[in-house]
């Protein structure tokens, strides 16, 4: 079954530190590929997504991802965080064709000013 | 804000009872997919209605069911509630038909069971 692994629980970072934030999945077909964040109080919101075309994609809020399809990868980039960016962030695949998400556990983002 | 409303926003109920979750897809959305997320869980996929019928189901049992309605709005119905139930419910719209679908998500509805 296809599965999304994402190592990085929980990071605490500085203000104007850079973020990188891992995502790996399994399948080994065609897929589609999401972040989503959930800000504190709030609900999932959609960062980014990659469906085709460049590898390199960028969102909302200076975020970015890369989809290195060798190493089945879709990590998320930011080159300096702010406070605002404290929130929890989710990788999440569909196989090609489907919309059924599968999510990572998510990722827990502190950022003290 | 994606446009998805739910009701209620929380609720609490017991073991052994049954409880309604109530979602609003997004104008223009056809299609509804449902997610449990247990605290500090990911999202998993219960099931999706598109045009009123089931269109895909997660490993969840049977006790877990819905509708959808011709205006795409959307229920999920739990019977028997277990312990393990007490989650965040989201709801998710998006547009069946155009190959890229991408899912904005409501605001969902918290659940206790004691």
């Amino acid at each position: 079954a296809q599965s999304v692994s994402q190592h990085n629980h929980h990071v605490i970072l500085s203000e104007a530190a850079s973020l990188e934030l891992g995502c790996n999945y399994s399948y080994g077909g065609t897929v589609n590929l999401f972040w989503y964040v959930q800000y504190p109080g709030q609900h999932l919101q959609l960062l980014l997504k990659y469906f085709s075309g460049d590898p390199l994609v960028k969102g909302i809020k200076g975020f970015e991802a890369e989809f290195i399809k060798s190493k089945f990868s879709f990590n998320l980039r930011k080159p300096s965080v702010q406070w605002s960016d404290t929130a929890e962030y989710f990788c999440a695949v569909t196989e090609y064709n489907t919309d059924k998400l599968i999510f990572g556990t998510g990722t827990r983002l502190q950022v003290f000013p | 804000e994606t446009g998805v409303t739910q009701s209620p926003t929380h609720l609490i109920k017991t073991r052994g009872q049954q409880v309604t979750l109530r979602c609003s897809s997004q104008s223009g959305h056809n299609t509804v997919s449902w997610y449990q997320q247990a605290l500090g869980q990911g999202p998993q996929f219960i099931f999706q209605y598109y045009r009123e019928e089931e269109n895909g189901r997660g490993n969840f049992p049977p006790r877990f069911s819905g509708l959808q309605f011709p205006n795409y709005s959307s229920e999920l119905n739990v019977n028997a509630l277990e312990l393990d139930d007490s989650a965040l419910y989201l709801c998710a719209s998006s547009y069946q038909g155009q190959g890229q679908e991408t899912q904005y998500f409501g605001p969902g509805t918290r659940l206790l069971v004691l």
